[in-house]
């Protein structure tokens, strides 16, 4: 499976926008992204996910690369409720070994300062 | 309603002990999975059901057992644990086992083995 790259953490204000980046240098064309995060004490929640396009939700956008090979998570304004870790995962939509998978790599853990 | 719940929140074992996880959807979803995440890692998947029948077994040691009675409920009965089994145990459900599809997970169940 292609594996993702992300710094170990971040840091932001309060009410300012956060980039979170993400490195998937040997995606597949067959793989989407996807980025979940886990507040303190709750299991992983969707954000977003996509292929080629950017993509927004009333979560975040989900910024990607011209050549796939990195995206960016974008909060538009960060809350003390956005502190978490954020995954980026690549799911392989072709079938093989990783199907119905959710492989977590080490995340990101974003603190938020007010 | 895109709620998992789980119980018990908490549980503390000794190694002769036999308990369970419970964990419920009611979103008509199909799919259900066991995590399970040491503190400071990523959620590991361990078991996958989909339609009732069990679909990936990670390798997972005999001493968990999975069980779904039907396509709302999920269990892991635990039997002859070790300390190092203590962890987050998460459930979580999907419309279907899909190459795509979102996770939905609960809060987890915090098991301390003594």
């Amino acid at each position: 499976d292609a594996k993702t790259t992300q710094p170990n953490s971040m840091e932001s204000n309060e009410e300012e926008p956060v980039h979170l980046p993400c490195n998937h240098s040997t995606i597949s064309g067959t793989d989407y992204i996807h980025w979940y995060r886990q507040l303190p004490s709750q299991g992983p929640e969707y954000v977003i996910h996509g292929l080629t396009s950017n993509v927004n939700n009333r979560m975040a956008s989900l910024a990607i690369a011209e050549d796939r090979k990195s995206s960016t998570l974008i909060l538009h304004r960060a809350t003390l409720r956005d502190a978490a870790v954020y995954y980026c995962i690549l799911r392989d939509v072709s079938g093989g070994t990783s199907y119905g998978k959710l492989t977590f790599g080490q995340g990101t853990i974003l603190t938020v300062h007010p | 309603d895109t709620e998992v719940t789980q119980t018990p929140k908490h549980l503390v074992m000794g190694m002769t002990n036999k308990k369970s996880l419970k964990c419920e959807q009611h979103m008509g979803h199909r799919a259900m999975y066991w995590y399970k995440q040491k503190a400071k890692k990523p959620p590991e998947l361990m078991f996958v059901y989909s339609y009732e029948k069990l679909s990936i077994n990670e390798s997972v040691p005999s001493r968990f057992s999975p069980e779904c009675p039907n396509s709302s409920l999920l269990n892991l009965h635990l039997h002859a644990l070790q300390p190092e089994d203590s962890a987050l145990y998460l459930c979580a459900s999907s419309q279907e086992l899909g190459f795509g599809e979102t996770q939905y997970f609960g809060p987890g169940t915090r098991l301390l083995v003594l």
